[in-house]
C-alpha cells in the first residue's frame, strides 16, 4: 500500500511569488490534515479535511493560505503571496476515519524557501 | 490550550548508553499520547501511542508511560543504536468530542545523535 506522497518535495521561490504543495493521502483515508514545521520550532496544526469538507481551519495562519481537497482524494495548499515567514517543511497527513486514537500517517513533508 | 514540551536538545550518546527524552503536556481531558520519530531524509513515523493513564506504549525497544499524575510521556530505550539517531516528537491529540480532537499538537522535537 502506498504511504502519503507530497510534492514537491522541494520548492524555492520568491517573496511575492504562489506556490503550491500537493499531497495524495493513503487510499481510502478520509481524514487528512496539513502541518507545518517553521525554523525548527514544534509542528503546528494548520487544518483538518474530512472528504471534502474542512472540518477544523482553526490552524490556517491568514487568508494568503488557501487549502482544497476536491473530490475528497488529493488537496493542495496553496501560499499567494508568499512572505518570508512561510519558509518551512509543509507535512501532509492522513487517517482512516474511526476512533480518536486513529494513526495519522504522515508524508516526507514538502520544503518551502522563501526568498 | 494544549500544549507540549519536550526536553531540549541536541541529545548525544554513545552506542548501547540508556536514553531519556522528557515530555510534559497540558490539556483538558484524557488526550492520547503519541511518539512520533523522523529519520534523516524521511517523513513522520509513529514510534509508539498510549490513550489512557498508566498505558505503557512500546515499539522497537523504546518505551513511554502514560502519566497523568504527573503529566508526562517520557520516551526511554535501554541501549541505543547508532540507527536511532533522528529527531523525536512527543505529541497529544484531544479526546473526541472535542471541536479539535482530530489534530496533533507537537513538542518542538528533539535531535538524538547516537556515535558508535
Amino acid at each position: 500500500e502506498a504511504g502519503v506522497t507530497q510534492f514537491p518535495s522541494h520548492s524555492v521561490i520568491e517573496k511575492g511569488q504562489t506556490v503550491t504543495l500537493r499531497c495524495d493521502p493513503i487510499s481510502g483515508h478520509d481524514n487528512l490534515y496539513w502541518y507545518r514545521r517553521v525554523m525548527g520550532k514544534e509542528i503546528k496544526f494548520l487544518l483538518h479535511f474530512v472528504k471534502e469538507s474542512k472540518q477544523d481551519e482553526s490552524g490556517m495562519p491568514n487568508n494568503r493560505f488557501l487549502a482544497e481537497r476536491t473530490g475528497g482524494t488529493y488537496s493542495t495548499l496553496k501560499v499567494q503571496p508568499a512572505e518570508l515567514e512561510d519558509s518551512g517543511v509543509y507535512f501532509c497527513a492522513s487517517s482512516h476515519p474511526g476512533t480518536s486514537t486513529d494513526t495519522q500517517y504522515f508524508g516526507p513533508g514538502t520544503r518551502l524557501t522563501v526568498l | 490550550g494544549d500544549s507540549v514540551t519536550q526536553m531540549e536538545g541536541p541529545v548525544t550518546l554513545s552506542e548501547e548508553a540508556f536514553l531519556t527524552i522528557n515530555c510534559t503536556y497540558t490539556a483538558t481531558g484524557y488526550p492520547s499520547l503519541f511518539w512520533y520519530v523522523q529519520y534523516p531524509g524521511e517523513g513522520l513515523q509513529l514510534l509508539l501511542k498510549a490513550t489512557k493513564a498508566d498505558d505503557k506504549g512500546s515499539n522497537k525497544g523504546f518505551e513511554a508511560t502514560y502519566r497523568k499524575e504527573t503529566t508526562s510521556f517520557h520516551l526511554e530505550k535501554g541501549s541505543v543504536q547508532v540507527s536511532d539517531s533522528a529527531v523525536y516528537f512527543c505529541a497529544l491529540k484531544r479526546a473526541l468530542g472535542g471541536t479539535s480532537y482530530g489534530k496533533l499538537t507537537f513538542g518542538q522535537g528533539t535531535i538524538l545523535t547516537v556515535h558508535p
